[in-house]
């Protein structure tokens, strides 16, 4: 399977413990993005990566939350001290700058719960 | 303001029917895309189709297509032959600027529930 993949696809924590999510992008794609989506919601924008760079934040990003693609390869979100406000599906997205659309194609996204 | 709106929380169709799911967009950049994707109840989100800003005719894929109605600036996704299928979110979203690589913004979405 070459699409991007998503770990873990479910993760249930306590309010306050820490958690990180992997992305594995398609492997040409050199730009990363990462997505949160609530219940019945649109998917709303975190970050992107242009290969290893971290090239747009949004403001939704709280100083609990890091990302990064050290390698330009696979990425990490991590999310500290974990509240519930923050259970949603974590979305994972890889496009290509070679031509195109600029389509983002998804993973299948990891769900946080956050008792 | 809302740089995608999607009015209709849930549209009914009946199978075999056309059906008309509506966007507008709001931006002052000159260069943009639109997009339409599909999220089915297990979550994975489709790319169905794709409007450039400078595109002179509307966009088609298969039996999705789009109409675009730039003055209106409005991109609605038209589904002819509706299937049982055809039933999920389908969100609108935007891309601004000539950068390919730009992120999307996306709509609130669109529940379509296809009847038998």
């Amino acid at each position: 399977d070459t699409g991007v993949s998503q770990d873990p696809r479910h993760k249930i924590t306590k309010r306050g413990q820490n958690v990180t999510f992997r992305c594995d992008p398609i492997s040409e794609h050199n730009r990363l993005y990462w997505y949160r989506q609530t219940l019945g919601q649109g998917p709303e924008f975190l970050t992107y990566f242009q290969n290893e760079a971290q090239l747009e934040k949004s403001r939704l990003l709280s100083d609990r939350f890091s990302a990064e693609r050290p390698k330009g390869s696979f990425s990490t979100l991590e999310i500290q001290r974990t509240e519930q406000g923050d259970s949603a599906m974590y979305l994972c997205a890889s496009s290509s700058l070679a031509g195109g659309t600029g389509e983002l194609f998804f993973g299948e996204g990891s769900r946080l719960t956050v008792l | 303001a809302q740089k995608i709106t999607q009015t209709q929380p849930g549209m009914f169709v009946q199978e075999k029917e056309a059906v008309t799911l509506d966007c507008t967009y709001d931006t002052s950049d000159p260069s943009y895309g639109l997009f339409w994707y599909k999220q089915p109840s297990s979550g994975e989100m489709i790319f169905l189709i794709y409007q450039g800003s400078y595109d002179q005719q509307n966009a088609t894929e298969g039996r999705y297509s789009l109409n675009f109605q730039k003055a209106r600036k409005s991109a609605n996704l038209v589904i002819s032959a509706s299937q049982l299928g055809d039933s999920a979110m389908y969100f609108c979203a935007m891309r601004e600027g000539y950068n390919a690589g730009n992120m999307l913004t996306f709509g609130g979405g669109t529940r379509l529930m296809v009847k038998p």
